[in-house]
């Protein structure tokens, strides 16, 4: 079965100072790829998915970017962090492979921005 | 859009007690629908599912059934335990197009007490 692994788990960054999560998927080719967040009290929000290399959808404005260099990586960035960006950031796939079609997430990032 | 509507929270129960959590959603197609735990500190597990109409799905004691007269997918189970304490999600994916990312309800976090 697909594994995703994402780090760091807990990141305390300034305002102002950029930002790069990591995500990288084991055990299958070709997913799909998402961003997620959840803000303190709220739902998970998409914030970007990918359906390959360099392909990357933008569900909302943000003050964040992402790109996916590798077939089974996907990375969110920012150049300036803000305040509201502090949250729980969740990566995660989706194949297709018959076997083990599905979603998978990863353990998640916990941001807060000071 | 597609949207999800969740029960608030926070639940508290007594252990053994009832648990129904309401999940209510709004698709433009035939979406499959889904529960999602979150245990503390941890990503996001896949609960139960149920791909079309009148199918029910069940794990650990969970069950929901898929409502399409009712667009609802309401999550029960009969005595619930001091570990089922999590966070729980409603979510939706259309069956069609080629990003599937699923879309979240807000949450609803059960505390089960002793």
């Amino acid at each position: 079965s697909q594994t995703i692994h994402q780090w760091p788990a807990t990141l305390v960054q300034p305002v102002g100072s950029p930002l790069s999560l990591e995500c990288t998927v084991e055990g299958t080719s070709n997913p799909n790829l998402y961003w997620y967040r959840q803000a303190a009290g709220r739902g998970l929000q998409l914030l970007f998915y990918s359906v390959g290399i360099g392909q990357i959808s933008s569900e909302v404005p943000q003050n964040l970017s992402a790109s996916r260099p590798q077939d089974r990586q996907f990375i969110l960035s920012s150049k300036k962090l803000l305040l509201s960006d502090s949250g729980f950031y969740l990566c995660a796939c989706y194949t297709r492979d018959r076997v083990v079609r599905g979603y998978t997430f990863g353990s998640g990032t916990r941001l807060t921005v000071v | 859009g597609d949207s999800v509507t969740q029960m608030e929270g926070p639940v508290t129960l007594s252990e053994e007690a009832f648990l129904t959590i309401n999940c209510t959603y709004t698709a433009t197609g035939y979406p499959s629908l889904f529960w999602y735990v979150q245990y503390p500190g941890e990503g996001l597990q896949l609960l139960l599912k149920a791909t079309k109409a009148d199918d029910k799905g069940s794990n650990k004691g969970f069950e929901a059934t898929y409502r399409k007269e009712t667009t609802s997918f309401h999550l029960e189970k009969g005595s619930v335990q001091v570990s089922d304490s999590a966070v729980y999600f409603c979510a939706l994916t259309e069956s069609s197009g080629s990003a599937r990312q699923l879309t979240f309800g807000s949450g609803t976090q059960l505390t089960v007490l002793p």
